[in-house]
This record gives C-alpha cells, structure tokens and sequence, in this order.
C-alpha cells in the first residue's frame, strides 16, 4: 500500500541552526502539506503545496519557513534558524484532493529537538 | 471560526467493553469529516471519512456515524491493540481544503 515517508525520524540541531526536513509523498498525489504537533498538544497546519508553489499557509508559517520541491518525488520544509519553540513533530501529507473532499495522508513524522 | 471538539478526553476501557468517542462541531458547511489513529509518536493513520449526516462507515471493531453537528466513533468489543489516540478533523466548505484538528481522545484498552 502506497504510504508518505519522511526522513530523517529525529533531528537534533542547536538553536539558530538551519534545518531540512525531507518527504516523500504518495506517487501519484499532487497536494502536499506540512503540519506540526507540539507535545500533547493538536495538530497544527503550516503549509499546503500545489503545482510548486504554496497555495495556503498559517500565521505559524513565517519567513523562517521555506518549502521545495527540489526533484519528482521529494518535498522538503526548511527552517532557517531554529527556535526552541521549533521543538515539536514534523508531519509531512499528502493528497489527491477530489472534487467533493480531500483525505490528506500522513507521514510518520520528524521528531525536531532544538536545545 | 471554525470548531472540532472531541470528548472524553481520555477514555479506559477492559477488554471488550463497548464504548463510543465523540467529536462536535461547528462550521458553516461540513464537506467532510476525517477520523485518524494516531500512535505515540507515529503520524495519523487515516480510517474514515464521512460526507453528509447519516452517513456510517466501518471497518474491523470501529463504525463511524455523522449527525449535523457531531460524529461518533464506535468501538465494539475493543483489544489492547485498539489503544491509540483518536484524532477527529473538519473540512468546511469555501475556498480551503485544510482541515481543522480536534485535541483527540486517548483510548487505553486494558486486557
């Protein structure tokens, strides 16, 4: 069964360091997306992604943020310099985003330490 | 502003012992409601999506029904294995697809 993979499972980095998280969405999806999740806390949308270019984002999202799709497969979110607040899990999803609903699939995330 | 708001917070069960999970919302038009389990630090593992009120959908020991302004995942005759975080999400209808994310109900199943 088709399924998002993301590497790495945990990163460590310091603080003010810059950061790449990697994801491999399902083949044949063409909408992608980053959401985060604080410890015990909900699961919080970043970014949507469609045809190379971000079509939604939160406030969460700010100019620390980047996103790319550097080849065919690949879906990267890129944080500049980390905060200790960054410190959270990294879900990378996909979709194919059916006219009537859009069932997003995740991934199995990126536990982001920041010390 | 949209609202998902899942009840109990924390649920234990014995083995066996039926129980249901509820999630209420409030948006100015549902295009679909999502059900996840989500496993300590793994990523939402997708199981339902649900449309129009009336609606149920099923699968192994869960069945999830849609009312107007709420939705309940039914667990019959739970195992251990069933112990997880259950996530509920709305989609509302207007211009985004992203959805809206409840706390979720944390479900252990004693045995």
């Amino acid at each position: 069964e088709p399924e998002v993979t993301q590497t790495p499972s945990h990163q460590v980095t310091q603080m003010g360091q810059e950061v790449i998280l990697r994801c491999v969405p399902i083949s044949n999806h063409l909408y992608f997306y980053w959401y985060r999740q604080i410890l015990g806390q909900k699961v919080e949308f970043l970014v949507s992604f469609y045809n190379n270019e971000i079509s939604e984002k939160s406030e969460i999202f700010d100019d620390q943020f980047s996103v790319e799709r550097p080849d065919g497969s690949n879906f990267t979110l890129k944080i500049r310099s980390t905060k200790l607040e960054d410190s959270a899990m990294y879900f990378c999803a996909s979709s194919e985003r059916l006219p009537e609903t859009d069932t997003q699939y995740f991934g199995p995330g990126t536990r982001l330490t920041v010390l | 502003e949209d609202q998902v708001t899942q009840s109990p917070e924390a649920l234990r069960l014995q083995e066996g012992e039926s129980s249901s999970l509820n999630c209420s919302y409030t948006v100015s038009g549902l295009r679909g409601l999502f059900w996840y389990r989500q496993d300590p630090g793994k990523g939402p593992e997708f199981l339902f999506t649900l449309y129009s009120a009336g609606e149920e959908k099923e699968k192994e020991r869960l069945k999830a029904t849609l009312t107007k302004k709420e939705s309940f995942l039914h667990i019959t005759a739970p195992k251990p294995e069933d112990s997880a975080t259950y996530l509920c999400a709305v989609q509302a209808r207007g211009g985004s697809y992203i959805p809206t994310f409840g706390r979720g109900t944390s479900l252990i199943v004693h045995p």
